[in-house]
């Protein structure tokens, strides 16, 4: 079992929709969950941190997370084609240390 | 605009070059990243320093040396590199706990000839 797992898509919505991206992972004590937007050709870029349960907002993102389940998710409202990239879920197992682990990665595509 | 400066943006070098990509941060992180990244993947880890000090090694090919002279530089020197060493190289910092994000630079891309 992958420690970090996305469907790597593509996922497509149209623009003005939620897009709801989705991972899970397989360590049940780590803290620390992170995404990153990657835009083709650039680097990661952190959009989010989430370490409670529960949703995190800031601006058109809700990161929420569920330790019980092992799943933290991004929501991006009204999306717009510039949201189109690679979204890695990261996290920080916790007996690798200093030490993020990714996810393949999903790839989203908003339609105008 | 990135608070992680890598260079040089693009790099092009034979088989038999030496040369160095060079990462510098002024954010106070104590913890600096080596990443390799290919087309379609995510990032891979090669290296982790921490307080100057390797603290990780990826089993990563000794044709690759890292070297961080301070707290806010990291090198990668290369030497004879393959071909399937071309690839997107990121360099990263965070703060040393382990609940810290990273934040990473815009990259080198390297191409191998």
């Amino acid at each position: 079992q992958k420690e970090v797992e996305q469907n790597s898509g593509p996922l497509s919505v149209p623009e003005g929709a939620i897009a709801s991206l989705n991972c899970t992972y397989s360590d049940r004590v780590s803290q620390s969950f992170f995404w990153y937007r990657q835009y083709s050709g650039k680097s990661p870029e952190l959009i989010m941190s989430i370490y409670s349960n529960g949703d995190k907002e800031d601006g058109r993102f809700t990161a929420q997370l569920n330790k019980a389940s092992q799943y933290v998710s991004l929501l991006i409202r009204d999306s717009q084609p510039s949201d189109s990239a690679t979204y890695l879920c990261a996290v920080n197992i916790m007996e690798y240390g200093n030490k993020l682990v990714f996810g393949a990665g999903t790839i989203l595509r908003v339609k105008s | 605009d990135t608070e992680v400066t890598q260079t040089p943006k693009h790099l092009v070098m034979g088989m038999t070059n030496k040369k160095s990509l060079k990462c510098e941060q002024h954010m106070g992180h104590r913890a600096m990243y080596w990443y390799k990244q290919k087309a379609k993947k995510p990032p891979e880890l090669m290296f982790v320093y921490s307080y100057e000090k390797l603290s990780i090694n990826e089993s990563v090919p000794s044709r690759f040396s890292p070297e961080c002279p301070n707290s806010s530089l990291l090198n990668l020197h290369l030497h004879a590199l393959q071909p399937e060493d071309s690839a997107l190289y990121l360099c990263a910092s965070s703060q040393v706990a382990n609940n810290q994000p990273q934040h990473f630079g815009d990259g080198t891309r390297l191409s191998i000839l």
